[in-house]
């Protein structure tokens, strides 16, 4: 079955660390993006990439960083400079980023929790 | 840039109630619309969109007209279960054209809960 897999479910994290979340799909899109959801907010975009080897800044990006190096999979790194880690992180990826082919689709998603 | 304004919650309905989530945008250009739906733990789903004008868009029940002139993507079902408790996300997209990258912009969520 195609999809997004994200890993792992639930992440613990201490204070002052660095902490890589897992993101993959086998649907040969091109596109992949990072979303940040805390209680009663709506989602927050974090990177995108549009292609392989290429990512851009979303709205909130201070304290994280991504690599794109291959078509299906896109991690996220959480550093110790965000200052308010925890929350629930959403990997999605679409056709393109741009057009009538950017439906997003989205994975299971990881809770982060900072100890 | 967009935003979103969505109906405060959390809802709390019986079963076979109607059901109304109301949705409002601002937006440069014309944006597409969109409901999505998160059930407990999990990612979001696209329940339905639209992409012009007076498009209703439907899926599983649900309905969302838009609506141009008042700025509208209102949610509704005729009859609700216990099934459909989830948070529900009304969103929108504008296209900046060519191969600029359209941003979904997310309202803050509405948690819909189904009593038997």
């Amino acid at each position: 079955d195609g999809g997004i897999t994200q890993s792992p479910k639930y992440l613990f994290r201490k204070e002052g660390q660095n902490v890589t979340l897992s993101c993959e799909q086998n649907l040969n899109h091109d596109a992949m993006y990072w979303y940040r959801q805390d209680p009663g907010q709506g989602l927050r975009l974090i990177y995108y990439s549009q292609i392989v080897n290429d990512f851009q800044k979303g709205d909130i990006a201070e304290g994280y960083s991504v690599s794109r190096e291959k078509k299906e999979s896109f991690p996220l790194t959480v550093t110790s400079a965000q200052k308010n880690p925890t929350a629930f992180y959403l990997c999605a990826s679409s056709i393109a980023a741009s057009g009538v082919y950017n439906e997003q689709f989205f994975g299971p998603g990881t809770r982060l929790t900072v100890l | 840039g967009d935003s979103v304004t969505q109906m405060e919650g959390p809802v709390t309905l019986s079963e076979e109630a109607f059901l109304t989530i109301n949705c409002t945008y601002t937006a440069t250009g014309y944006p597409s619309l969109f409901w999505y739906v998160q059930y407990p733990g999990e990612g979001l789903q696209l329940l339905l969109k639209a992409t012009k004008a007076d498009d209703k868009g439907s899926n599983k029940g649900f309905e969302a007209t838009y609506r141009k002139e008042t700025t509208s993507f209102h949610l509704e079902k005729g009859s609700v279960q216990v099934s459909d408790s989830a948070v529900y996300f009304c969103a929108t997209r504008t296209d900046a054209g060519g191969t600029s990258y359209g941003k979904l912009t997310f309202g803050q969520g509405t948690i819909l809960t189904v009593h038997p």
